[in-house]
């Protein structure tokens, strides 16, 4: 069975400096893994995805995440948050005997402050 | 720019009306997904296909949904009849395998 676990339900910080939201997953196989954002009234859209080639995955918009599995972490960061960052974001995992079946996580609101 | 496109965006309904909701996927990919999100569930998996055959909708209530792809161009979601408590945001996503998916601009229902 496959899960994720979402370690902070709203992250805030300000506008430039450093992005951190935290996503821990649990899966019985070699997972892939990614993160989706979601934008007020928006549908969801795919920043990067780890399947198994390098462990730092790079992104769209300067975010990129670190596959630990000595951890069973993938952490997302930005080196500078921008205003238009402030968005919910989803860790998800998908295992290959799922057919492509996502579990998400429940969500990380990022507000990014002036 | 290949998308999903899903029809119609917003939908205001009475209790005990059907409501049909759409979805055409990106040409090409083998999987859609039918999700359902609520400010007090999140995003919950409703149903999903492979090659067009159902392949889970567990996630569903079975007396009132129904999930269809009758052709690769278009996927359905049916509620007959419709409760105030379907009010949500249904989303569509399709994909290639692997587990990538992409998500359409949802379809925003209201069931008075």
């Amino acid at each position: 069975a496959q899960s994720v676990t979402q370690l902070d339900s709203h992250v805030s910080v300000s506008e430039g400096t450093p992005v951190l939201l935290r996503c821990n997953y649990s899966s019985s196989y070699s997972p892939s893994l990614f993160w989706y954002v979601q934008h007020p009234n928006k549908g969801l859209q795919l920043l990067l995805k780890y399947t198994s080639a390098a462990t730092l995955v790079k992104g769209i918009n300067g975010f990129e995440a670190e596959f630990k599995k000595s951890e069973t972490s993938f952490h997302l960061t930005k080196p500078s948050a921008h205003m238009s960052d402030a968005a919910e974001y989803f860790c998800v995992v998908s295992e290959v005997t799922s057919y492509g079946k996502l579990t998400f996580g429940q969500g990380t609101i990022l507000t990014v402050h002036p | 720019d290949a998308r999903v496109t899903q029809t119609p965006r917003h939908k205001v309904t009475e209790m005990g009306q059907e409501v049909t909701m759409r979805c055409q996927p990106i040409l090409g990919h083998n999987t859609v997904f039918w999700y359902r999100q609520t400010m007090m569930q999140g995003l919950e998996l409703l149903a999903y296909f492979r090659n067009r055959a159902p392949l889970d909708d567990s996630g569903m209530p079975k007396d009132r949904f129904s999930a269809e792809m009758p052709d690769a161009t278009l996927a359905t979601l049916k509620i007959q009849p419709s409760e105030p408590r379907d009010s949500a945001v249904y989303f569509c996503a399709s994909g290639p395998g692997g587990g990538t998916q992409y998500f359409g601009p949802g379809t925003r229902l209201l069931v008075l």
